[in-house]
């Protein structure tokens, strides 16, 4: 049963244009969120992340908006650069863990952003 | 910078071989992450570690086991290689539990013949 869902596997914009990334989840259990951007051949690299308590972050050209009621986040991009083409991964993470545990993050599947000059 | 880096970029090896994988990070992490990934099925978690000598199975441990006798250091082990591991794997670390975002290492692709 997958966790985090991100339903469209791919996204192509217009250079300037916003991009628009959605990312939905099923575990209510889940309080804080997070993106990374993935290039080829590289590890991911975390992009931003927003807790439970807020609904918005915001950072630069980048900013999550988290839906609670609807189990639904987005991460848009204004204005969207060429250099943003990349596969972005949705993760989810619960509750602060009990003693002895580690903090796992449930991954989507990812989704391609194609960002066209 | 956090810094964790992997033993190998491209890896080729064939069925049947005894395989390692190794991870190290230089930040202190206490938890550290083995994931593959493959197209259409993103990250899924092999193993993962929240100390010394811990480990825990994660989502597809199948095939798979972890050795982390230094806290630096988390290994991957592919007791007999096959075909179907043939994927990018993916090494993570964070400092503890709480709110914050795993680091990753490079990656290393492996084909198995």
């Amino acid at each position: 049963d997958q966790q985090v869902k991100q339903n469209s596997p791919s996204l192509s914009v217009q250079e300037g244009r916003i991009s628009i990334l959605n990312c939905d989840y099923t575990n209510s259990m889940f309080d804080y969120f997070l993106w990374y951007k993935k290039y080829p051949a590289e590890g991911p690299t975390f992009l931003i992340s927003i807790s439970s308590i807020k609904d918005k972050n915001e950072d630069g050209r980048f900013t999550v908006f988290l839906n609670k009621s609807a189990k639904h986040l987005s991460l848009h991009i204004v204005p969207s650069q060429p250099g943003d083409s990349a596969v972005y991964f949705c993760a989810a993470s619960p509750c602060l863990l009990t003693q002895g545990g580690s903090e796992k993050l449930v991954f989507g599947k990812g989704m391609k952003l194609t960002v066209n000059p | 910078d956090v810094k964790v880096t992997q033993s190998s970029r491209y890896l080729v090896k064939r069925t049947g071989e005894k395989v390692f994988l190794e991870c190290v990070q230089d930040m202190d992490h206490e938890n550290m992450f083995w994931y593959r990934q493959d197209p259409g099925l993103g990250l899924r978690l092999i193993y993962f570690s929240y100390d010394v000598k811990m480990k825990e199975k994660g989502d597809i441990p199948e095939g798979y086991s972890v050795s982390r006798e230094k806290k630096e250091r988390f290994s991957l082990i592919l007791e007999s290689a096959s075909t179907n591991q043939t994927s990018m794997y993916l090494c993570a670390s964070i400092w503890t539990s709480g709110m914050g975002e795993q680091f990753f290492g490079p990656g290393t692709r492996l084909t198995v013949l």
